[in-house]
């Protein structure tokens, strides 16, 4: 069983700064890595698959990057809509796994 | 505009069943992977159980392994969690998923169905 362990479980930011989070595989899963965001209230929306291609309709400031076990996703200038909670996701084995999350909230 | 709609949240009793559905529309159901994944209140996500196109193969969860059976009736475009033996702990929002045809990430989310089990 693949654990995902996410870092830092909370990020506290401004609105236009940078953030970077943090996803490591317990082992690799290759660039079976999916990103996902969570507005209170509301179902996860993906952002970014296969580690590092945006969906459809996602802003470009979203960007993945990784392979193996460990992977990044950054958001280049904080929107107000950005503060919000994300998960990563592996599904490169079974059973699929998601991280614990980290919640960017505002500073 | 793919739409998945839930139902069948209650409240359980320990030990009691409980069935979900979810009904999909504005795409072609039998031609997609379907899953299941839950969140119990204020906490994270969790997959559940995920189910192939027509239904042949089936994957679960090992917190939920021979309590809950996920299975689709593609003629009515639904598909279903069949949870058993419920357990205090598999109170959460159930949300129904669609796994992407081409690359098997979840492109859509229903809004959830809310299960909570207790005395």
């Amino acid at each position: 069983e693949i654990v995902l362990t996410q870092s830092p479980a909370t990020l506290s930011l401004s609105p236009g700064e940078g953030a970077t989070l943090s996803c490591r595989a317990s082992q690799s899963v290759g660039t079976n890595l999916d990103w996902f965001q969570q507005q209170p209230g509301q179902a996860p929306r993906v952002l970014i698959y296969d580690a590092s291609k945006r969906a459809a309709g996602i802003a470009a400031r979203f960007s993945g990057s990784g392979s193996g076990t460990d992977f990044i996703l950054t958001i280049s200038s904080l929107e107000p809509e950005d503060f919000a909670v994300y998960y990563c996701q592996q599904r490169n084995t079974w059973p699929l796994a998601f991280g614990g999350g980290t919640k960017v909230e505002i500073k | 505009e793919v739409q998945l709609l839930e139902s069948g949240g209650d409240l359980g009793q320990p030990g009691g069943s409980l069935r979900l559905s979810c009904a999909a529309s504005e795409f072609t159901f039998s031609r997609f992977h379907m899953a299941w994944v839950r969140q119990a209140p204020g906490k994270g996500l969790e997959w559940v159980s995920a189910i192939s196109g027509v239904g042949a193969d089936t994957y679960y969860a090992d917190s939920v392994k021979g309590r809950f059976t996920i299975s689709r009736d593609n003629s009515k475009n639904t598909l279903y969690l069949q949870m058993n033996s419920l357990r205090a702990e598999d109170t959460a929002l159930y949300y129904c998923t669609r796994r992407n045809i081409d690359r098997w990430y979840f492109d859509s989310w229903g809004q959830g169905t809310l299960v909570t089990v207790s005395s």
